[in-house]
């Protein structure tokens, strides 16, 4: 088991630039979850993938976000024409399906710093 | 809509034993979760309840009233490592977070 792995673990971009941010989820999960996560605050729920299906949406903070897990293995969280307030941690976390006390194990992050 | 409210700071000492409460508000209810988050790291789980009651894991125990809209996360034997911030969050649909509770475990 070699966890939920993250990439990159920084981010320093220019406003207005597009970035793209990676997870790959411990191999046998099959679900797949997006937060975002600012200083003082909890993790926010942004989306989330059973296999490739991504099955809640509504949550993303806006249409410049985006995520896709094209093949049910690694997902990518796109977020178009950056702006100074999508500076925050962004969090990956996978989970078995079954019994609903599994929980869910989390990445350590991608820190998006917006200049 | 879904509110949990924890408090913000605590402080102890250690070889203490210190209890954070979290109290919610959620449209829907399928558990409780407990999370442990360093500075810097990932979030990692500690507890999970769905029926009222006590659970115990080592060091570590959450409690449950559904009826009540609360839980309580009961750490034992402070150690200095145990400072940290402890997440509560409710699941429904999805999973929602609290604020966290930071706390600051002293020698």
């Amino acid at each position: 088991d070699t966890g939920v792995s993250q990439d990159p673990r920084h981010k320093i971009t220019k406003r207005g630039q597009n970035v793209t941010f990676r997870c790959d989820p411990i191999s046998e999960h099959n679900r797949l979850y997006w937060y975002r996560q600012t200083l003082g605050q909890g993790p926010e729920f942004l989306t989330y993938f059973q296999n490739e299906a991504q099955l809640e949406k509504s949550r993303l903070l806006s249409d410049r976000f985006s995520a896709e897990r094209p093949k049910g293995s690694f997902s990518t969280l796109e977020i178009q024409r950056t702006e100074q307030g999508d500076s925050a941690m962004y969090l990956c976390a996978s989970s078995g399906q079954g019994a609903e006390n599994q929980p869910q194990h989390f990445g350590d992050g991608t820190r998006l710093s917006i200049l | 809509g879904q509110n949990i409210d924890q408090p913000t700071e605590m402080t102890a000492t250690e070889g203490a034993i210190v209890q954070i409460n979290c109290t919610y508000q959620t449209s829907g209810f399928n558990g409780l979760f407990w999370y442990q988050q360093h500075a810097g790291e990932a979030p990692t789980f500690l507890s999970y309840n769905v029926l009222d009651g006590l659970e115990e894991k080592g060091r570590f125990s959450s409690f449950l009233s559904r009826s009540k809209g609360y839980s309580y996360l009961l750490l034992k034997e402070l150690q200095m490592k145990d400072s940290a911030s402890y997440l509560c969050a409710v699941r429904s649909s999805t999973l929602t977070f609290g604020k966290g509770t930071m706390l600051l475990v002293s020698p």
